[in-house]
């Protein structure tokens, strides 16, 4: 099984509010974890590439961890801003190719 | 420096037309990929090639044919276009097989089959 999930789907939180959200994917066969930010009209950007169990990444506010024994990462957001407000996106990434889940839609109201 | 250039950013075609939509890098990457992006669905691969002169199949290649005859040029032709391939279409890249540094996207094209 490839398929990486993403939960919640959609999430609408307050300004200032701190939100977490999660990718699962098999644990098998696992080479890399990927984070990108989708704004909407745009084209999918790099946030992170975690390889390691037990990884931990930060950029600014955002930061993401990583679990490849059970198969999952989360992506954290301190303090949301209404710019922060996108679709973030995992991948798995198996060598030659990756893997999307169908991403976490963050509104993040004034 | 560009990174990836995709065209065209529109496309409306009638169903049995053929067409390229082109995605150029101008960053020495050696890995390119071709995915199609549906509601619902997330993005899925379409395509992928680790070197000039090398391609091969993702999850949803069928209807799909591409070529790498150069390090920069990745087209994607839809031999006899129809509407279930109606979607948005990202042009990928990384520096390397197996990248660590993730991949650079395109801007996308959005073609609508009618």
């Amino acid at each position: 099984i490839l398929n990486v999930e993403q939960s919640p789907q959609s999430l609408h939180v307050q300004e200032g509010d701190s939100t977490n959200f999660t990718c699962s994917f098999p644990s098998s066969n696992f080479y890399a974890l990927h984070w990108y930010r989708w704004e909407t009209a745009k084209s999918p950007e790099a946030l992170f590439v975690m390889t390691l169990n037990g990884d931990e990444k930060k950029k600014g506010r955002i930061s993401a961890t990583l679990n490849t024994k059970e198969g999952y990462s989360y992506l954290y957001i301190k303090g949301s801003q209404p710019e922060d407000s996108a679709t973030y996106l995992c991948a798995r990434n198996t060598g030659n190719q990756f893997y999307f889940g169908t991403g976490t839609s963050l509104t993040v109201i004034p | 420096n560009a990174g990836v250039t995709q065209t065209p950013k529109f496309q409306v075609l009638k169903t049995g037309q053929s067409m390229t939509l082109q995605c150029a890098q101008d960053m020495n990457h050696e890995y390119m990929s071709w995915y199609r992006q549906d509601p619902g669905m997330g993005l899925r691969l379409i395509h992928y090639s680790v070197g000039a002169g090398i391609t091969d199949q993702g999850e949803v290649p069928n209807g799909y044919n591409v070529s790498r005859s150069t390090t920069e040029d990745f087209p994607l032709r839809l031999l006899s276009a129809a509407p279930s391939q109606t979607s948005v279409y990202f042009c990928a890249s990384s520096p390397q097989t197996g990248a660590i540094s993730g991949y650079t996207f395109g801007s996308g094209t959005r073609l609508t089959v009618v």
